[in-house]
């Protein structure tokens, strides 16, 4: 089974610093890579999406994924306490017909 | 708006009940994805579907079923409800193969007592 590894936390933050959350894949021939937000008793919404090598910028968020580490990263800049949540790393599978999930790691921002 | 509606939102079960878990989505997406997540873990994919009478097994398919008649459904049977499988189920569908993201339903918050 392939795998994705994350760091479950909590990662601490308080409000305004940069919050980083890491994420290792196991399956070399993965393509596409996501970061889902789940606040907690909701749903996983979709935040980043990732498919080449370097950096992604989309507001605060900036994904940066490393295909040859096998590596996949979401920074939050300017963390707020509205980013306190659950964040799931996840990549396609080999036949890109389905998600793979990580275990998540919870944030936590503080006022 | 719909996107993904699943029905119930939470449910209790007797060991040994069965039920179905109901997904439809408006979004004429052809993938559809049943997920289950227990506390503090990530989702782990139950059965999946790649397009109308086509369904695959996921990571953790045993004492589940599913099918998928038309585009817009895809329910999830349980047969012989046991403990271990309380959970959140989510179901999730998405446009293509790879490049393309899944959007998830409200979930159902299942207990088997």
């Amino acid at each position: 089974q392939k795998e994705v590894e994350q760091n479950s936390g909590p990662l601490s933050v308080p409000e305004g610093a940069i919050a980083s959350l890491n994420c290792t894949y196991s399956d070399r021939v993965s393509q596409s890579f996501f970061w889902y937000r789940q606040y907690s008793g909701k749903s996983p919404e979709l935040i980043m999406s990732i498919y080449s090598n370097g950096d992604k910028e989309d507001g605060r968020f900036t994904a940066q994924l490393n295909k040859a580490s096998q590596y996949v990263s979401l920074l939050i800049r300017d963390s707020q306490p509205s980013d306190s949540a659950t964040y799931l790393c996840a990549v396609n599978n080999q036949a890109g017909t389905a998600l793979i999930f990580g275990k998540g790691t919870t944030l936590s921002v503080s006022s | 708006n719909a996107g993904v509606t699943q029905t119930p939102k939470f449910r209790i079960l007797k060991i040994g009940q069965s039920m179905t878990l109901q997904c439809a989505q408006d979004m004429n997406h052809n993938y559809m994805y049943w997920y289950r997540q227990d506390p503090g873990m990530g989702l782990k994919l139950i059965y999946y579907s790649v397009g109308a009478g086509i369904t695959d097994k996921g990571e953790v398919p045993n004492g589940y079923n599913v099918s998928r008649s038309t585009t817009e459904d895809f329910p999830l049977r349980l047969e012989l409800a046991a403990p271990s499988q309380t959970s959140v189920y989510f179901c999730a569908s998405s446009p293509k193969q790879g490049h393309t993201e899944a959007f998830f339903g409200q979930g159902t918050r299942l207990t088997v007592v």
